[in-house]
């Protein structure tokens, strides 16, 4: 079965630049979920989108913005990157905003290194 | 805000125990909660949901409970393997949430 692709799966970059990360749902899920993974923590939950439109928003600094564009993908923008954004990002996608079998599907994650 | 707590924090049981895993959380209106597995430096992969409505989910050898009054869900592996050594992590999805919030997560060995 088709599984949550996220492209790059490695990054590394160096402080200030810009990075975009990639999320490509599974076919017919139409809400995408990003998480940020630190070292030895849990996921935070930085965003979501439904139907294109941002449902919830999480400790997403302002340095970060995203979108679900109309084939549902969603890309993630980190600007001005620091140190401590290396970490593990995670896009989740399911099927219906509050439906009653919504399983959250993750990928397989991007691991950014910032240097 | 909603606050996830998994006990133990790491676990190590012989093969072909019993495995007892516990989450708690702060704020019994959730919509469903989710059990999932991490392997070291790898994704999630969806282990159970379980609906708020529910009592308990199982597949194969998992079983998931959710007590949604008392704050608390235990997931229980049965016949432990070496294959299931990895980190096991709670999530809770809130009422009027989108998101999953995670509690920590218990780290197993399982020893062959």
């Amino acid at each position: 079965a088709a599984g949550v692709i996220q492209s790059p799966r490695h990054l590394i970059k160096e402080k200030r630049e810009t990075a975009t990360l990639k999320c490509y749902p599974i076919p017919r899920h139409d809400t995408v979920y990003w998480y940020q993974q630190g070292p030895g923590q849990d996921p935070q939950f930085l965003i979501s989108f439904y139907e294109k439109m941002q449902s919830d928003k999480g400790s997403i600094p302002d340095r970060f913005s995203a979108q679900q564009f109309s084939d549902y993908h969603s890309e993630l923008n980190m600007s001005s990157l620091e140190l401590g954004d290396s970490a593990l990002y995670f896009c989740a996608s399911s099927l219906g905003g509050t439906g009653p079998t919504d399983t959250q599907y993750f990928g397989p994650g991007t691991r950014l290194t910032v240097l | 805000k909603q606050e996830v707590t998994q006990i133990p924090a790491a676990l190590s049981v012989p093969e072909g125990e019993n495995l007892v895993l516990n989450c708690s959380f702060t704020d019994s209106a959730i919509y469903n909660l989710q059990w999932f597995r991490q392997d070291p430096g790898k994704g999630l992969t969806s282990l159970l949901l379980i609906q708020s409505s529910q009592r308990e989910q199982t597949s194969g050898r998992l079983n998931a409970s959710l007590d949604k009054s008392s704050g608390r869900s235990t997931l229980y592996i049965a016949a432990s393997q070496p294959g299931d050594s990895a980190t096991y992590l709670c999530a809770v999805r809130g009422s009027n949430d989108y998101k999953l919030s995670f509690g920590a997560g218990t780290t197993v060995t399982v020893r062959a």
